[in-house]
């Protein structure tokens, strides 16, 4: 059974439209992640919740913002998609992170694929 | 030095040879670290986690050297179904999140 869901699971949008991708899980982990990952590069971490409290990286663009609605729903929105957009966009959950030394295994989604016209 | 760094790779390596990547970090107060698979157009699924000295699970070894701050990953007796990228996650170093490699990719030939 899936444990971390994304939908959908490709989204075409145009230049400048809002887009929303949604992420929900069944593990009730503390922890949810949200990166980005452009063809043959690395996830880069936009931001995660730790419970309610929210962490943005200092590079993430304020095109890109996050809604924690409850423990399971997680939402990604780009509020102006550009080209430069067009990515993976990966959501992963954890048990807790304590910062620094130790951290949780990451559970991914499948991702959701987004195309920019 | 960066937060996290690989192996550049590609790793071309006929079915049966042992091949291993490093993996070098900078957070010297790390305690977890992790190799994660990931197939192309896929998302990344964990191969092993190592919080101490090393871990080993079937063909794929890894190691941790705290002194000289770096991972590896052995993979022995290599499978065509080996193929794929492989990425080394360390702790951030400053925050509470998991920092990503770039990524070496391994390509198994038969």
């Amino acid at each position: 059974d899936a444990m971390v869901i994304q939908n959908p699971r490709y989204q075409v949008t145009q230049f400048g439209k809002p887009v929303t991708l949604s992420c929900s899980q069944t593990l009730n982990h503390n922890v949810m992640y949200w990166y980005q990952q452009k063809s043959s590069q690395a996830p880069k971490l936009l931001f995660h919740y730790y419970d309610k409290d929210f962490n943005n990286e200092a590079d993430t663009p304020d095109n890109f913002q996050s809604r924690r609605p409850n423990t399971s729903f997680c939402f990604l929105d780009i509020r102006s998609p550009g080209l430069g957009d067009a990515a993976m966009y990966l959501c992963a959950t954890s048990k807790a992170t304590s910062g620094g030394a130790w951290a949780d295994t990451q559970y991914f989604g499948p991702g959701t694929r987004l195309t920019v016209l | 030095r960066k937060e996290v760094e690989q192996d550049p790779g590609p790793f071309n390596v006929p079915e049966g040879a042992t091949v291993a990547f490093n993996c070098t970090y900078s957070n010297s107060a790390s305690q977890s670290f992790f190799w994660y698979r990931q197939d192309c157009r896929k998302e990344p699924k964990l191969l092993m986690s190592v919080y101490s000295s090393g871990n080993e699970d079937g063909r794929f070894t890894a190691q941790l050297n705290r002194a000289s701050q770096y991972i590896s990953l052995l993979i022995r007796d290599s499978k065509l179904s080996d193929s794929a990228t492989y990425l080394c996650v360390v702790p951030q170093q400053a925050g509470t999140a998991l920092i990503f490699g770039k990524g070496t990719t391994l390509s198994v030939s038969s």
